[in-house]
């Protein structure tokens, strides 16, 4: 059974521009979930979807933004982007709410 | 000061030991996840826990509710064990607050 894919692996974008990550979760799992993870401020999360709706948003400026397909594949979009937002950028799928799946992340590089 | 507090920051053990790393919150939490991140940023989910106790292996986690506290006690520890372990609380508003992470290193 694939597990949780993200793409791309590594971005490299300058201030200013946006940039859309891309989370397919297992196959099945309707809820997906979205972190940021940076050295200063740790893991923190961003938003999550299940069945195409927004459940959850973190505590997180309107810049980042996601939504989610009808076949669950998610994308988040950071607009505008400042250098503070270099961070690695997990989702996470699950069936139940027990167990999360982490995809191994995007790293992006704001220069 | 933070939601979620770990303690230690660090933790270096000798193959063998037993390990125990704390975690408390000062919010109202549904839900206590203990996770395992590798070197190269992969993280897994260990265990979820709204009460008492989990054994998974050589993986234990417990939750005292009203303390607002968990641990997570590793036994008899080999070098694989080394990793960053984060807890983290599921919020009233559904999201997921974590603390810091406690870096582990078992020496052979």
């Amino acid at each position: 059974k694939a597990g949780v894919t993200q793409t791309p692996r590594y971005l490299i974008k300058t201030r200013g521009q946006q940039v859309t990550l891309s989370c397919s979760p297992i196959s099945g799992h309707r809820s997906v979930s979205w972190y940021q993870q940076t050295p200063g401020q740790g893991l923190q999360f961003l938003f999550e979807y299940f069945s195409e709706t927004q459940r959850n948003k973190g505590n997180f400026p309107g810049r980042f933004s996601g939504r989610q397909f009808s076949n669950s594949r998610s994308e988040m979009n950071v607009s505008t982007l400042e250098l503070g937002d270099s961070a690695l950028y997990l989702c996470a799928s699950s069936l139940v709410p027990e167990k999360l799946f982490f995809g191994s992340g995007t790293q992006l590089s704001v220069l | 000061k933070n939601e979620v507090e770990q303690s230690p920051q660090n933790l270096t053990a000798q193959e063998g030991e037993f390990i125990t790393i704390n975690c408390s919150y000062s919010v109202g939490i549904s839900a206590l996840h203990w996770l395992q991140q590798h070197p190269g940023g992969g993280i897994v989910s260990l265990f979820m826990l709204s009460s008492g106790k989990k054994k998974h292996g050589r993986l234990i986690a417990t939750i005292n509710i009203q303390e607002k506290h968990s641990s997570l006690h590793i036994t008899a520890s080999h070098p694989r064990d080394s990793a960053v372990y984060i807890c983290a609380v599921g919020g009233s508003q559904g999201n997921l607050i974590f603390g810091k992470g406690t870096k582990l290193s078992v020496k052979p």
